[in-house]
């Protein structure tokens, strides 16, 4: 049973530029949150998302950011203009009920904007 | 003030010390709580929940006070293999959400 995969694991754009970041849940998850972690700082709450629905975007920078969880395919994180700030480590996890402690993180993707 | 506060250490410790760690809360509503352990520029990993009757994983034993807000992780015996940053987090449940918030991490460093 493979873990929360997450793709890339790196990714590099230039200024102004959008990434998207893919999170596929563990196998029976349905609900899926992504963190961010800016270089030296904690890990910060972006969005918790159920397939199909938004449950919890107060983390979420207003402008830029957005998620989404299709009902078929991975959980997608898209940032769009990117800027030199957006360099940091995503990180999502999977669980398979909004009960459940503890979830399992995936290996996360690291955004550098040049 | 930070929702989870730690001392960010380091913490450098000869092989087979016992070391603590403490953390802060600042939410009251605050349900549940966890150490995770991350290694450099990796993700976190659950090392244990904490409960307030105090609980026990081999070496590391966490410890809740609701009533102080204070959550703390002991190690005993450290070995090598234990150097990380270690992660104080709280969960909140409100409404439909599921939130963690972690704390900036102590950094544990173990030496020969």
């Amino acid at each position: 049973n493979a873990g929360v995969m997450q793709n890339p694991r790196h990714l590099v754009r230039r200024r102004g530029q959008e990434a998207r970041l893919r999170c596929s849940p563990m196998k029976g998850h349905s609900h899926v949150y992504w963190y961010r972690q800016l270089p030296e700082e904690g890990l910060k709450f972006m969005v918790y998302l159920q397939k199909e629905n938004i449950i919890d975007e107060s983390g979420m920078p207003k402008e830029r950011f957005s998620a989404e969880f299709p009902k078929e395919g991975p959980s997608i994180l898209r940032i769009q203009q990117v800027v030199r700030g957006d360099s940091a480590a995503y990180f999502c996890a999977s669980s398979p009920s909004r009960e459940v402690e503890g979830y399992t993180f995936g290996s996360g993707t690291r955004l550098t904007v040049v | 003030r930070k929702e989870v506060e730690q001392d960010p250490g380091p913490f450098n410790v000869p092989e087979g010390a016992t070391v603590a760690f403490n953390c802060t809360y600042s939410n009251s509503a605050s349900q549940s709580f966890f150490w995770y352990r991350q290694d450099c520029r990796k993700e976190p990993k659950l090392l244990m929940s904490v409960y307030s009757s105090g609980n026990e994983d081999g070496r590391f034993t966490a410890q809740l006070n609701r009533a102080s807000q204070y959550i703390s992780l002991l190690i005993r015996d450290s070995k090598l293999s234990d150097s990380a940053t270690y992660l104080c987090v709280v969960r909140i449940l409100t409404g439909g959400g599921n939130k963690l918030t972690f704390g900036t991490g102590t950094q544990l460093k173990v030496e020969l």
